[in-house]
């Protein structure tokens, strides 16, 4: 079955600077790519999400990358904000269901 | 759009009695309704997959006689815990399938058993 790792764990930067999360997976016929992002005591809300027809999506702030061929999908975070932390999960579609990666606690110290 | 409401957020119980939660989506129909469990500083598990009108598909290692799933329409799904004890109390979340894949995540229920 699907197999998805995300890296880091923890991650912490200065307000302003850019965090990158990373996630490989291991089953080729995914083609959906979510990430969520969710606060302590709170449920996951989506925060961007990828196909496997593009390469890359934007939204303000917040981008993510897949490389198809090398099975890994990455999110960019750039001009941090004390708000954006929170940890957040990679996600990959498999047979109708989503399998999550590990999550990436992250802290933007202000 | 695409809200899902998640009932109770907090609920605290004595070990052996049962708890429903409840799912809904609320501006939206959903055939499709999952279950997660996370503990907390980890993922989301999945528990099973809820189809409106049909049994719940279970993943593997979870007790379908303990956790009772129940999807009688299609803005609805519930999940019961019977007869809990300290060891599952947990966080647990639902979500709900829209268009194309995306799921929409209620705002999880924490359940405490003493």
């Amino acid at each position: 079955g699907e197999n998805v790792e995300q890296h880091p764990s923890t991650l912490s930067v200065q307000e302003g600077d850019s965090a990158v999360i990373k996630c490989t997976y291991s089953d080729s016929a995914s083609n959906y790519f979510p990430w969520y992002k969710q606060e302590l005591g709170k449920g996951p809300q989506l925060i961007i999400d990828i196909r496997s027809n593009v390469g890359e999506k934007k939204d303000q702030r917040i981008a993510v990358t897949l490389n198809k061929t090398a099975k890994h999908f990455s999110l960019h975070i750039t001009e941090t904000q004390p708000e954006d932390s929170a940890v957040y999960f990679c996600a990959a579609n498999q047979g109708g269901k989503l399998i999550f990666g590990q999550g990436t606690e992250l802290s933007v110290k202000p | 759009g695409a809200v899902v409401s998640q009932h109770p957020s907090w609920v605290i119980c004595k070990s052996g009695t049962s708890v429903k939660i409840e799912c809904r989506s609320l501006d939206f129909q959903a055939t499709t309704m999952f279950w997660y469990r996370q503990f907390p500083k980890q993922s989301l598990m999945l528990m099973a997959t809820s189809n409106e009108g049909s049994k719940a598909t279970y993943e593997q290692g979870v007790e379908k006689d303990k956790f009772l799933i129940n999807h009688a329409s299609l803005t609805l799904s519930t999940l019961t815990v019977t007869s809990a004890h300290p060891e599952d109390s947990s966080f647990y979340i639902c979500s709900a399938d829209g268009d194309q894949e995306l799921q929409y995540f209620g705002a999880g229920t924490r359940l405490s058993v003493l």
